[in-house]
């Protein structure tokens, strides 16, 4: 199994840019969390899937949208990039037994310039 | 207001020495309790949990942690940190009911000197 993999790992966008940060697990998780670590601030949840065609959001979610057409994949779409989304995008998927570990993706570096 | 706690954003301890980091949560019901590790540039590895039952769990690396429910803490300790476990250090916490929702503390950095 490959785990939970991102990418792109790095990305440059100017401001007012769109892109979107992929992520998928081969690990059949129905729950799957996306969430943005800035420095000292710990890490904060952007959105949340609970299955396939359900989503919600989480703390952070203003700038982005996402989307879960499938169990593996859960990609998060920045739309209109703006300086404070210049953070690391982590992406992590639970499966089994609620409140297991959750396993994260090594994460994207996003810059928004 | 709901919320996880680590009190040291730094701190530094030689190799072979003993190591403990601070958490606490404040919530009204005890939460389901984890600890991850991010070693630089790298994702998040979880080193233990702590459901219900016994209150000192064992984790991986050598590391182990004890809930204290009067305190409503949950710290991390090793007898003889290694240099490394030079990493930042995550408390975390879920409620129940809550889609196992992380939410993070603000992380505290371990520096290990030789």
């Amino acid at each position: 199994n490959a785990g939970v993999t991102q990418t792109p790992k790095f990305r440059i966008l100017k401001i007012g840019q769109s892109m979107t940060l992929q992520c998928a697990q081969d690990m059949n998780h129905n729950y799957m969390y996306w969430y943005r670590q800035d420095p000292g601030m710990g890490l904060k949840l952007i959105y949340y899937s609970v299955g396939a065609g359900i989503t919600d959001k989480g703390e952070v979610p203003n700038g982005y949208n996402v989307s879960r057409s499938t169990t593996e994949d859960f990609p998060l779409r920045l739309e209109l990039a703006a300086p404070s989304q210049t953070s690391v995008y982590f992406c992590a998927s639970i499966g089994g037994q609620p409140y297991n570990e959750q396993f994260f993706g090594p994460g994207t570096r996003l810059t928004v310039l | 207001a709901q919320s996880v706690t680590q009190p040291d954003i730094h701190i530094t301890v030689s190799e072979g020495a003993s190591l403990e980091l601070r958490c606490n949560y404040s919530y009204g019901a005890t939460p389901y309790l984890f600890w991850y590790v991010q070693s630089p540039g790298q994702g998040l590895q979880l080193l233990l949990k702590y459901f219900s039952g016994d209150t000192l769990v064992q984790g991986i690396k050598g590391f182990e942690a004890e809930f204290k429910r009067s305190q409503s803490s949950f710290n991390l300790r090793k007898p003889s940190v290694h240099w490394s476990d030079a990493a930042e250090y995550f408390c975390a916490v879920v409620l129940t009911g809550t889609a196992s929702k992380l939410t993070f503390g603000t992380g505290t950095r371990l520096q290990v000197t030789l």
